[in-house]
């Protein structure tokens, strides 16, 4: 009965691959949520979602997209993987905006 | 640009006293502050809050204080115990008018018995 769960929960790929990575929360929260944690344990979000608006990092390359089948589920999608996108990304999602997030296992993306 | 500090990467305590972490942030517009714990393979899981209206907010075991004027908060953690070993990060956001909780580096606690 995971309340959050990511896969895979590592991904190891070669540069100029693109790939995603799926999330599921099972809380019937309204916003879900995508960070990145770097090698600096600094932990960066990177976009947050509800049913009806997508708020972007601007800092974020547009390489990256998340996609959102459903209120449930938000995937990312990483296109023509650098190796500065090796990282810990976890997803995560919370019941409105403005509230506590209930985080993912998180998905160890190396790029070789 | 950092906006939420934690300076002070690892921390130790023995069992049963109290472990103090702190937290810096620079932007005054920050109005809700939260405590999470993270465990190795595992996100962080949520502990404790706090809004700008209060300067402490208690539960249980856990404590956290926030100094407005100084830009700092707190978390208070009696007694310790082994199982509160974990890294320790500090978040805040602009409340209802934001939607991005920005997150310090972490603390890292070992609770020796």
């Amino acid at each position: 009965d995971t309340a959050v769960s990511q896969t895979p929960k590592y991904l190891v790929t070669q540069m100029g691959n693109d790939k995603s990575i799926k999330c599921e929360q099972n809380l019937g929260h309204d916003t879900m949520y995508w960070y990145k944690q770097d090698s600096k344990k600094f932990l960066k979000i990177m976009f947050s979602y509800n049913n009806k608006e997508l708020i972007i990092n601007e800092t974020v390359p547009n390489r990256f997209s998340p996609k959102s089948p459903d209120k449930a589920h938000l995937n990312l999608h990483i296109n023509s993987l650098e190796l500065g996108d090796s990282a810990v990304y976890f997803c995560a999602s919370s019941q409105v905006r403005e509230s506590e997030q209930y985080f993912g296992p998180g998905t160890r993306l190396t790029v070789t | 640009d950092q906006q939420v500090k934690q300076n002070s990467p690892s921390l130790s305590v023995q069992e049963g006293r109290i472990s103090i972490l702190n937290c810096d942030y620079t932007n005054s517009m920050f109005d809700y502050f939260l405590w999470y714990k993270k465990y190795p393979a595992e996100g962080p899981t949520f502990l404790i809050s706090i809004s700008s209206i209060k300067d402490k907010n208690e539960d249980g075991r856990f404590t956290v204080f926030l100094n407005k004027s100084a830009k700092h908060l707190s978390l208070h953690i009696v007694p310790s115990q082994p199982g509160d070993s974990a890294v320790y990060f500090c978040a805040a956001s602009r409340g209802l008018t934001g939607n991005q909780f920005y997150f310090g580096t972490g603390t890292s606690l070992t609770v020796i018995p």
